[in-house]
């Protein structure tokens, strides 16, 4: 299994809060993403990242923001939480081209965001 | 467009059945082509990984196929367990991009009954 951690795992709140979703990796992955996934849905990347201080928004519009100040860590940050960001949210890994295969993605469990 | 397509939607079958599913793609230029297993309220798990060469590639009972003239893949699961129940996944990779881009199917939600 991979060492790819996300906390929580899931999470109510009421519409105007600010939220966080942690995301760890403990395998020196250079790149980091994030994806938003509804039911019965495919996985729509949001934010990607190459490495520390470089973030990339992705194909899906988001309100989101993220950062990398550290390889391991790429949390993700709602300002004010509105019931239309109500999603699965997952993050994801993967090394640096010649580490391996180039884009063998590891994913972690997952958050389950409600927004009321 | 790059797009990824499955079928069936749905699946239920009996434990101890076989059965197969489906994945057509439109991606290009082509790098290679991932089935992933989902776990419901869990993050996808990598079942096998299939480059242009290769058209075939087994992982226990699961057995994935690749045609990459035609732009299909199969994957085919072997005496069936209740713990196959997931969402079956479909991902292709392009070769065009440094990012390593992955384009994902909808999956195919499979259940295995008792």
């Amino acid at each position: 299994e991979a060492d790819i951690y996300q906390t929580p795992r899931y999470l109510v709140i009421g519409t105007g809060k600010k939220i966080t979703l942690e995301c760890s990796q403990t395998m020196g992955h250079d790149k980091m993403y994030w994806y938003q996934q509804d039911p019965g849905m495919e996985l729509h990347l949001i934010h990607y990242s190459y490495g520390v201080n470089s973030t990339e928004k992705g194909d899906l519009s988001s309100e989101s923001t993220v950062s990398r100040i550290r390889t391991e860590h790429f949390p993700l940050t709602l300002e004010s939480a509105r019931p239309s960001h109500t999603s699965q949210y997952l993050c994801a890994s993967s090394a640096k081209s010649g580490q391996g295969v180039r884009d063998e993605q590891f994913f972690g469990p997952g958050t389950r965001l409600t927004v009321l | 467009k790059n797009q990824v397509e499955q079928s069936p939607q749905s699946l239920i079958i009996l434990e101890g059945k076989n059965c197969t599913l489906q994945c057509n793609y439109t991606v290009s230029p082509f790098s290679n082509l991932r089935w992933y297993k989902q776990d419901t309220g869990r993050g996808p798990v990598s079942l096998t990984i299939m480059t242009f060469s290769e058209n075939t590639k087994s992982n226990g009972r699961y057995t994935a196929t690749l045609d990459a003239d035609t732009k299909q893949s199969s994957l085919h699961i072997t005496a069936s367990q209740l713990s196959d129940s997931a969402s079956y996944i479909c991902v292709v990779s392009d070769r065009g991009s440094t990012l390593g881009r992955l384009y994902f199917g909808r999956g195919t939600q499979l259940t295995v009954w008792p």
